[in-house]
């Protein structure tokens, strides 16, 4: 199945500071990455569905100034977390869309996620 | 707006039974229904995907079924292993609109030996 990565896999970090990651598609081009938020024992929470060349949507609730994405090509979309704060330790989930011959039309496929801990 | 529900919220069995796990959606104009299994502190990792048009799929030791009518899938597991053990969720794509799919809170299965 197709491949998609997240890096760094795990981040540590003062608050205040601001952390990017990235998500990778590696054998397709998504032209949807979709990122979420996992805490402990819950579901995914969507955040904002990111499309190559535009800007992201954001979901009710979301501080778009807070969480920046960027997809500036159809294998990589980046979220980055501004002035962390200890309420966004939490563990980040992207997902992307997969379009193609013999692959069926919105089929997700996720990274490994990223555990992020602010100090 | 589509909720989804899965049931159980967690389950403990013996190795070599037989599972059943339950998803129930409120908006039946589907596009499709996704399985996943997220181990944990881990990403999520595709089991299995049907399209609305679809009742059923099979990969290996399970099988999803699809009711849209009844609002209801099912993802059954056979002759469970203690590799099993993860959580399960179910993901629902709506037809009328983004197509963004709506998650279950998951059904966390332990299988012991």
């Amino acid at each position: 199945g197709a491949v998609v990565s997240q890096h760094p896999s795990r981040v540590i970090c003062k608050s205040g500071t601001s952390v990017k990651i990235e998500c990778r598609s590696l054998d397709f081009q998504a032209t949807t990455m979709f990122w979420y938020r996992q805490f402990p024992k819950q579901s995914l929470m969507l955040m904002a569905t990111s499309n190559e060349g535009s800007k992201a949507t954001y979901e009710q609730g979301v501080e778009k100034d807070k969480f920046l994405i960027n997809h500036a090509s159809l294998t990589l979309s980046t979220l980055t977390v501004t002035s962390a704060h200890p309420e966004d330790s939490s563990f980040y989930i992207c997902s992307a869309s997969v379009f193609g011959l013999g692959v069926a039309l919105n089929e997700q496929f996720f990274g490994p996620g990223t555990r992020l801990t602010v100090l | 707006k589509q909720e989804v529900t899965q049931i159980p919220a967690a389950l403990s069995v013996p190795e070599g039974e037989n599972l059943v796990l339950n998803c129930s959606f409120t908006d039946s104009a589907i596009y499709n229904l996704q399985w996943f299994r997220q181990d944990p502190g881990k990403g999520l990792t595709s089991l299995l995907l049907i399209q609305s048009s679809q009742r059923e799929q099979t990969s290996g030791r399970l099988n999803a079924s699809l009711d849209k009518s009844s609002g209801r899938s099912t993802l059954y597991i056979a002759a469970s292993q203690p590799g099993d053990s993860a959580t399960y969720l179910c993901a629902v794509s709506s037809s009328g609109g983004s197509y963004i799919p709506t998650f279950g809170r998951g059904t966390s299965l332990i299988v012991h030996p």
